[in-house]
Formats: C-alpha cells, structure tokens, sequence
C-alpha cells in the first residue's frame, strides 16, 4: 500500500492565482481531512469530509474550499492566494470513526510570491 | 476551542539520558490525546495514544487529568529518537488539535 498520497509536492503561484491539491486516501479509508502547517507551527486543521460529506471546517476564510468524491479521493482548492497562504498542506485519511488512527500524506508544499 | 501547549520549541538531550518531552492541554472532560512524531524527511505519522496505554519505541506517556498533561518520556534517548514531536488531540468528531511542536535532538 502506497499510504495516502498527495499531487503535487511542490507548488510555486503567484498572489491572487488560485490552487488545486489532490489527495488520495489509503484504500479503504472514507474519511479524508486537511491541514495547513506553517513553518514553526503544529498542523492546523482546515477540512473534514467523510462520505463524500463536509463534517467539519476550521477557522478558514471561504477561500478555501473542498470536495470529496466517490472514490474518496479529495481536492482541497484556495483562491486569491495570498502570501500567507503559503505552507505546507497535508491530508489524512482514516477508515471512519472516532478513535481511528490518522495516516498523513507527505504534504504539498505551496508557494506564494 | 480546545488547546494544546507544548512549552519547548528545542530540547536536547545526550545520548542514554532520559527524555521528557511536555504537553498540557485545555481542561474539557475525557481527551483523547495522541503523540505524533515526523522523523527527517519522513511523514507525520502516530507514535501512542493514551486509550492504548502501550509503549512505542520506548516512549510512554500518562494522561494526568489534575494537572491537564500528557507529556512523553523515555527512560533512556537514542540517536534515532532525533525528531519533530507533537502532542495532539480530538476535537469533536475527528479534528486533530496540534501543539505547536517540539524538536528533540539527541546528541551522541
């Protein structure tokens, strides 16, 4: 098994573009979620879709968007990128439920100049 | 909304000596709490949760509900324990709240 796999792992945009990150879940797993890591800073939570179905959402401007489909595999967009928009977004995917384990991506690495 | 501290940004420990990485969090009922760790150029990935009670590479840690921690310790470091540390927990259905991270170097 590949683990959960993201596309791509680098990214340079400019202010004001907009992005798509893709991640693919563990096969199996249902429950896909997103987060931002700033530099010096713990994972922040963005996204939780389980089932094709929005189950949860931080403290994230409506810039950022996402979407889960049938195959469970999710995209997370952000439009008018601003500068610091710029981190390190990683998803996880886990089979469903409380008390499951998370299985994080290597992340993609977004750049905004 | 539910917080998670870790008080050190750098901890440095020599080889053989024993590691006591910090965490408190914010009181709310029963937590569920979890030790993350991302190895150099590897991903984030689960190293123990409190329910489980088990010991992972030599690490432990205890939920202290008087005291609001969960901090992480090991009796004796080894060099392959040099990582990134974060102590996280559920929040609602499955959102993780993460501390901000601790960088554990252990020195030979």
């Amino acid at each position: 098994d590949a683990g959960v796999t993201q596309s791509p792992t680098h990214l340079i945009k400019t202010r004001g573009q907009q992005v798509t990150l893709r991640c693919s879940p563990i096969s199996g797993h249902k429950s896909v979620s997103w987060y931002q890591q700033v530099l010096g800073q713990g994972p922040q939570f963005i996204f939780q879709y389980y089932e094709k179905e929005e189950r949860g959402r931080g403290n994230f401007p409506d810039r950022f968007s996402a979407r889960q489909f049938p195959n469970y595999s999710s995209e997370l967009n952000v439009n008018a990128l601003l500068l610091g928009d710029s981190a390190l977004y990683l998803c996880a995917s886990s089979y469903a439920g409380k008390n499951t384990e998370a299985f994080f991506g290597q992340g993609t690495r977004l750049t905004v100049v | 909304a539910q917080r998670v501290t870790q008080p050190e940004k750098l901890l440095s420990v020599f080889k053989g000596a024993p590691v006591e990485l910090k965490c408190n969090y914010s009181y709310s009922g029963s937590p569920e709490l979890f030790w993350y760790v991302q190895y150099s150029r590897q991903r984030l990935q689960l190293l123990l949760r409190h329910i489980s009670r088990e010991s992972i590479k030599g690490f432990t840690a205890d939920l202290n509900k008087g005291e609001t921690s969960f901090h992480l310790k090991k009796p004796f470091a080894q060099e392959e324990d040099s990582a990134m540390y974060y102590c996280a927990r559920v929040e609602g259905a499955q959102k993780l709240v993460f501390g901000q991270g601790t960088r554990l170097t252990i020195n030979p």
